[in-house]
């Protein structure tokens, strides 16, 4: 149990669906990640949220869009994706933003197929 | 630019120990974390270095060597468990996390 949920675990969509990924956190943390995991490369730092502001956006689609309501969740939506989006999407939290300073604690992801 | 180098894949036995390196390239540097990550799971911390030398936990033990931006993970008393994917990441100057792809070790019984 690592305190870090994500739903769901996998997702098959359409290059024209809408779809949104969700992270929770039970840890109390107030900085909240999300990266890309491709097979067999590093993991791309997509955004940061610190205290529900975002701190970084590394130059990601805008097909990507996070939302933070608040210090505990996360979401990740959708829309009108590639098949190169296909990945393993993970959240982390940490408690601030002090990038690699603090040990991060990640979900399980979101295993996500676009067809 | 940042980088950072580990091997992609090695095989150990049951039972010996293995040492997988990772070799990085920072802007500054400012620690060193490994994390281990089970096929479909969620990558978990194992260690974080700042200062040279080796630490240990446990079975797993980490070696940091600033002056030849270099690192190592051991793995004594191989467990069939084991069997992970193990990430290398420094941080660079703005702390920023540099990751590596990832190592993938196969135990073998």
């Amino acid at each position: 149990e690592t305190g870090v949920t994500q739903t769901p675990r996998h997702l098959v969509m359409g290059m024209t669906n809408k779809k949104s990924l969700k992270c929770e956190q039970h840890l109390g943390h107030n900085a909240m990640y999300w990266y890309k995991q491709s097979a067999k490369k590093p993991l791309e730092l997509m955004f940061v949220y610190n205290f529900k502001e975002q701190t970084e956006n590394n130059s990601v689609p805008s097909r990507f869009s996070p939302e933070c309501p608040n210090s505990s969740h996360l979401f990740l939506h959708l829309h009108t994706l590639q098949p190169e989006d296909s990945a393993l999407y993970l959240c982390a939290s940490s408690p601030e933003d002090s990038g690699g300073a603090d040990t991060q604690y990640f979900g399980p992801g979101t295993r996500l197929t676009v067809l | 630019g940042q980088n950072i180098d580990q091997p992609t894949e090695m095989t150990a036995t049951e039972g010996a120990i293995v040492q997988i390196n990772c070799t990085y390239q920072t802007s500054g540097f400012n620690g060193l974390f490994w994390y281990q990550q089970h096929a479909g799971e969620a990558p978990t911390f194992l260690s974080y270095n700042v200062l040279d030398g080796l630490e240990e936990k446990g079975r797993f033990s980490s070696f940091l060597s600033r002056s030849k931006g270099y690192s190592y993970l051991l793995l004594k008393e191989l467990q069939m468990k084991d069997s992970a994917s193990y990430l290398c990441a420094a941080t660079d100057s703005n702390y920023q996390l540099i990751w590596g792809a990832g190592t993938k070790l196969i135990i073998k019984p």
